[in-house]
């Protein structure tokens, strides 16, 4: 079936440090790709997401490029701030009606000043 | 709009009692999933709902029924609980299709202690 994979974490970082979480898929057919955070305490948010091969979402300085060949949506930040701390999930949809998501486990990232 | 909300936010129960989880929403959406979240394990889908009336398994089903009578509120029973329930559970919606499909808004959860 279909599944996702990202890194494990935590990751920890200095503050203005460059980000790159990873993250690969299986998937049937062409699946759409996502990003939702979680800061604490509270439910997951939509981070951004592309429906098709070689689509970047971006979003607050986030970005992720579909690559079909690699089947990956690795998520990346120039410049991390200590608000970016939080849990980052890699989550795909896929192409049945029900368009329920499928996570991967999530990696936590920490931003120290 | 209060978008998702989830009542209770906090629950203790002990082993073999019921309870039920409620979750609304005020977007009119008509998909609605109900996801545990276990650490290092991500989100699992319980169970959804793609309209009024109608609802499926997810992946973890066993142990949990649903029922969505009313298009914005989504129910989530447990009829005899086990420590094996005990996690944390969030609600989602979505429009469905439309060219928005994956795009799910969350309430902030249930905290579920089963002793």
């Amino acid at each position: 079936g279909d599944s996702v994979t990202q890194m494990e974490g935590p990751v920890t970082l200095s503050e203005e440090a460059f980000l790159t979480i990873n993250c690969t898929y299986t998937a049937t057919g062409y699946p759409s790709l996502f990003w939702y955070v979680q800061y604490p305490g509270e439910g997951l948010q939509l981070l951004l997401k592309a429906t098709k091969a070689d689509d970047k979402g971006s979003n607050k300085g986030f970005e992720a490029t579909y690559r079909k060949e690699t089947t990956s949506f690795h998520l990346e930040k120039g410049s991390v701030q200590v608000s970016d701390s939080a849990v980052y999930f890699c989550a795909l949809s896929g192409m049945d009606s029900s368009y329920k998501l499928i996570f991967g486990s999530g990696t936590r990232l920490l931003v120290r000043p | 709009n209060a978008g998702v909300t989830q009542t209770p936010k906090f629950r203790v129960l002990k082993t073999g009692q019921s309870m039920t989880l409620l979750c609304a929403q005020d977007m009119n959406h008509e998909y609605m999933y109900w996801y545990r979240q276990d650490p290092g394990m991500g989100l699992r889908l319980i169970h959804y709902s793609v309209g009024e009336g109608t609802t499926a398994k997810g992946e973890v089903p066993d142990g949990y029924n649903v029922s969505r009578l009313k298009k914005q509120n989504f129910l989530l029973g447990l009829e005899s609980a086990a420590p094996s329930q005990t996690s944390v559970y969030f609600c989602a919606s979505s429009y469905g299709g439309s060219g928005r499909e994956g795009e799910q808004f969350f309430g902030p959860g249930t905290r579920l202690t089963v002793l």
